[in-house]
């Protein structure tokens, strides 16, 4: 089945360490995404790619890095620099550029910074 | 990108049509507006988009005003499963990223 997986689902992590998100995709999608949700609101972009070995920050980036290697995989490296790393992560991919290219969700990891 | 305004919360009864409305009075000529939604703790689901004309699927409706200042999703027979918070997005044609705002929160009551 084509789609894009995240893992893991929950993860935990001690305060002042780096964490790193996992984002697969095999619709041979050429865009990627990350958003961060928060209790509550709407989803917020992170970082973007529209194609591999190039990324743009979003609107929060800061605190935050990532890496396009493979047109598959778009990992997300949240940093100690990130003052509120605690919240819901979802990346989507899609076809590049035009407005009618719809994006597509992973199932989200939840990331507890204790 | 233009922003959108939504209802923060709506009822509906199962089997009747829900009818979820949005404003986006500042859409400009070359923005779709995209409806995805959102069951809780997962990540979004895409419904459907338009640029002026209304469009169906199989999910459901859009209904444009002919002046592309608000738009309305309707989901002709609700179902439990279709509780969810709904978000209504502008976004350019040249593509690039969705905005979300804070959407609307439907529960669909037996």
């Amino acid at each position: 089945d084509g789609g894009i997986t995240q893992s893991p689902k929950y993860l935990f992590r001690k305060e002042g360490q780096n964490v790193t998100l996992s984002c697969e995709q095999n619709l041979n999608h050429d865009a990627m995404y990350w958003y961060r949700q928060d209790p509550g609101q709407g989803l917020r972009l992170i970082y973007y790619s529209q194609i591999v070995n190039d990324f743009q920050k979003g609107d929060i980036a800061e605190g935050y890095s990532v890496s396009r290697e493979k047109k598959e995989s778009f990992p997300l490296t949240v940093t100690s620099a990130q003052k509120n790393p605690t919240a819901f992560y979802l990346c989507a991919s899609s076809l590049p550029g035009l407005a009618y290219n719809e994006q597509f969700f992973g199932p989200g990891t939840r990331l507890t910074v204790l | 990108d233009a922003k959108t305004t939504q209802p923060p919360s709506m009822d509906c009864a199962e089997g009747r049509a829900a009818n979820l409305p949005c404003n986006h009075s500042t859409i400009s000529g070359n923005e779709y507006v995209y409806w995805y939604r959102q069951i809780h703790s997962q990540g979004p689901q895409y419904i459907i988009h338009g640029l002026k004309n209304n469009e169906t699927n199989e999910m459901a409706s859009l209904i444009i005003t002919e002046d592309r200042k608000s738009s309305t999703l309707i989901l002709p027979h609700a179902t439990l499963r279709d509780t969810a918070v709904y978000y209504c997005i502008v976004r350019s044609n040249q593509g690039g990223k969705l905005i979300f705002g804070q959407g609307t929160e439907l529960s669909v009551k037996p």
